[in-house]
């Protein structure tokens, strides 16, 4: 069965410093891996995905996220992080078993200090 | 507003009393899906529809639940004599079949609270 470990519950960073969000995936097949942020309040936003080539997909407000397959990751990165980037983040795989079925981690809160 | 609503946004009710939800997805998007998320992990797939099929329903989808998509647009998820334990966002999503590699699009959600 797909499934998507985001081994850390939280994760602090300094504004201006590089961040780092952790997703590991086990999958059956090829993965289609993506990561989604949920701000209080608000829906699910979608940031960027990998369905195939470059291991470095560049999504929604300058985040980024390599793809690594021997080690079965797809870390989600950001350069110089923003407060504003404070939120939930999830990773998700595709379920090939269904036609559509999205496998959610268990999310990543993000905390970006001043 | 051209995304996904979803109606109530809150809703607050006894145990025991039904309760029922709508979903407008975009309105191009032919597959509509239900999520519910509990505090502090992801959303877990509930059911499923393309145009007005409901094409997959998960074991979470108890008899008590019930999801219709009657003209392929907007959905409703019901939940009948609710139970404490059916306090989560309810979550809807919607994409276009023939580009869907997964990338769905979120409403905002409806939270439950039963008491």
């Amino acid at each position: 069965a797909q499934s998507v470990a985001q081994p850390e519950d939280q994760v602090n960073v300094a504004e201006g410093n590089p961040l780092t969000v952790k997703c590991t995936y086990s999958v059956s097949g090829n993965p289609y891996l993506f990561w989604y942020v949920q701000y209080p309040n608000r829906g699910l936003q979608f940031l960027l995905k990998y369905i195939t080539g470059d291991n470095l997909v560049k999504g929604s407000y300058g985040f980024e996220a390599e793809f690594n397959k021997s080690q079965t990751s797809f870390h989600l990165k950001k350069p110089s992080a923003l407060v504003s980037d404070s939120a939930l983040y999830f990773c998700a795989v595709r379920d090939y078993s269904s036609a559509s079925k999205i496998i959610f981690g268990s999310g990543t809160r993000l905390s970006i200090r001043p | 507003d051209t995304g996904v609503s979803q109606d109530p946004r809150h809703k607050i009710t006894k145990r025991g009393q039904n309760v029922t939800f709508r979903c407008d997805p975009i309105s191009e998007h032919n597959r509509l899906y239900w999520y519910r998320q509990t505090l502090g992990q992801g959303p877990e797939f509930l059911t499923y529809f393309q145009n007005e099929a409901q094409l997959e329903k998960s074991r979470l989808l108890s008899d008590r639940f019930s999801a219709e998509r009657p003209k392929g647009s907007f959905s409703t998820l019901e939940i009948q004599r609710t139970e404490q334990g059916d306090s989560a966002m309810y979550l809807c999503a919607s994409s276009l079949a023939d580009r869907d590699r997964g990338e769905q699009f979120f409403g905002p959600g409806t939270r439950l609270t039963v008491l």
